[in-house]
């Protein structure tokens, strides 16, 4: 089956404790990336990434970094989290831009205390 | 980037036509107009994209205006199960591809 997985779905982490929120496709996807959305609110885009060893800032980079090794893997990293990064997550994949669908991954719920 | 402006929240009559509105006026000639909806507690999922042409799939319809500074969804029959937040965006072709802003959407509410 076609999906985005991330992990985990739900943590609770205490500030400063260092962070890794994984993201996989199994779509040979070129293109990926990570959103926040806090309550009430639409998505924004943290980073994103047009192909292997390609990453670039979203709307809210600062707080985070992303690598992206392989094709099919895009980890979020919380360096030294803060309550304000206290968020739900989403991971998406697309083939590409432009005409290209984005597909999401169900979301990983992030309380930091 | 170009942006978009929907309203906050719509309501609607089961079984009834729905038209989203979706103002992208600062829209560029590369760029193709996405609907996505967001269930509770899910991630968003695709309605449907067009470029210049009206487009029809399953789910909904999309027209585009001329000038392609708006365009609506078109929900012809909207059910219970219709009731998300929906969320129109554009994707670049070119320089500005990689960013995907997504605002806050319009909130719908299908009553029975």
């Amino acid at each position: 089956e076609a999906q985005v997985t991330q992990n985990p779905r739900y943590l609770i982490t205490v500030t400063g404790k260092k962070l890794t929120v994984t993201c996989s496709q199994n779509m040979n996807h070129e293109y990926m990336s990570w959103y926040r959305q806090d309550p009430g609110l639409g998505l924004r885009q943290i980073y994103y990434s047009m192909n292997v060893e390609v990453t670039d800032k979203g709307d809210v980079p600062e707080g985070y970094k992303v690598s992206r090794k392989e094709k099919r893997n895009f980890p979020l990293i919380l360096e030294s989290p803060s309550p304000n990064q206290t968020s739900l997550y989403f991971c998406a994949s697309s083939p590409g831009y432009g005409r290209n669908t984005i597909y999401f991954g169900e979301g990983s719920w992030l309380t930091v205390v | 980037d170009a942006k978009t402006t929907q309203p906050n929240s719509m309501e609607s009559n089961e079984e009834e036509p729905v038209h989203l509105p979706c103002n992208h006026s600062t829209i560029s000639g590369t760029d193709y107009i996405h609907w996505y909806r967001q269930l509770p507690s899910q991630g968003p999922e695709y309605v449907i994209h067009g470029l210049t042409s009206n487009v029809n799939n399953r789910m909904a319809s999309l027209a585009i205006a001329e000038d392609r500074k708006s365009s609506t969804l078109i929900l012809h029959r909207a059910t219970l199960r219709d009731a998300a937040v929906y969320y129109c965006i554009l994707r670049g072709s070119n320089t500005n591809a990689g960013k995907s802003t997504f605002g806050d959407g319009t909130t719908l509410t299908v009553k029975p």
